[in-house]
């Protein structure tokens, strides 16, 4: 099986730079993603990494180590309107063509 | 813009009923998805579907099951709804081989009573 591990919150004031961990377990792998939500809205996605490195895309970035299982994203300048739920999700040999998601960070920027 | 649209924002349902959730997406994806999103367990895969016709359970399939007569369209059954399915329910569409960019629509939030 799968399963994935992020912390559940995370605060960081407005400008500041926030990193959000996501440590995964999974049976093959295929990549990693990242989505965001907001309060009563719909998941929607920001990154995707299927190599080691890091991706950037504008104030986000994200980072994959296949070799430790581990990823992160980075959000930089932040902004109020950043204040969200961040999920990461992998997708592997046994899930096929869907993405198994975590269960959440919930990110609070305060001014 | 890629749509995804769910037939009902809310619904309010009885123990017992048979509910039926619609998903359409107008993009001509194969693959199409539902999960629930309940607080703190995150996003939760129930069914998934890469071809009409096509279904695969996915990590909570119990109670529940899916059609996909159409491309375009991909529906969650309740056969007997209980309380422990209220839920807010997610459907997405992916084009891409890699399904890795999904699309999702607003949700359906689900109370059975």
């Amino acid at each position: 099986g799968q399963s994935l591990e992020q912390p559940s919150e995370v605060t960081a004031v407005e400008g500041a730079i926030v990193q959000i961990n996501c440590t995964y377990q999974t049976s093959g792998f295929y990549g990693l993603s990242w989505y965001q939500q907001h309060d009563g809205g719909a998941p929607t996605f920001l990154s995707y990494n299927a190599l080691d490195g890091l991706e950037e895309t504008g104030r986000f970035s994200s980072f994959l180590s296949r070799s430790d299982s581990y990823g992160y994203l980075l959000l930089q300048e932040l902004q109020m309107k950043d204040s969200a739920s961040y999920f990461c999700a992998v997708r592997d040999y046994q899930a096929g063509t869907a993405l198994i998601f975590g269960k959440g960070t919930t990110l609070s920027v305060s001014s | 813009d890629v749509k995804v649209t769910q037939s009902s924002r809310y619904l309010v349902k009885r123990t017992g009923e048979k509910v039926f959730l619609e998903c359409v997406q107008d993009m001509d994806h194969e693959n199409m998805f539902w999960y629930r999103q309940d607080p703190g367990l995150g996003l939760r895969l129930i069914y998934f579907s890469y071809d009409v016709k096509m279904k695969e359970k996915g990590d909570i399939p119990e109670g529940y099951s899916v059609s996909r007569e159409k491309k375009e369209r991909f529906s969650l059954i309740l056969e007997s709804a209980s309380t422990n399915q209220t839920s807010m329910y997610l459907c997405a569409s992916s084009g891409d081989s890699g399904a890795n960019v999904l699309t999702f629509g607003a949700g359906s939030r689900l109370t059975v009573l």
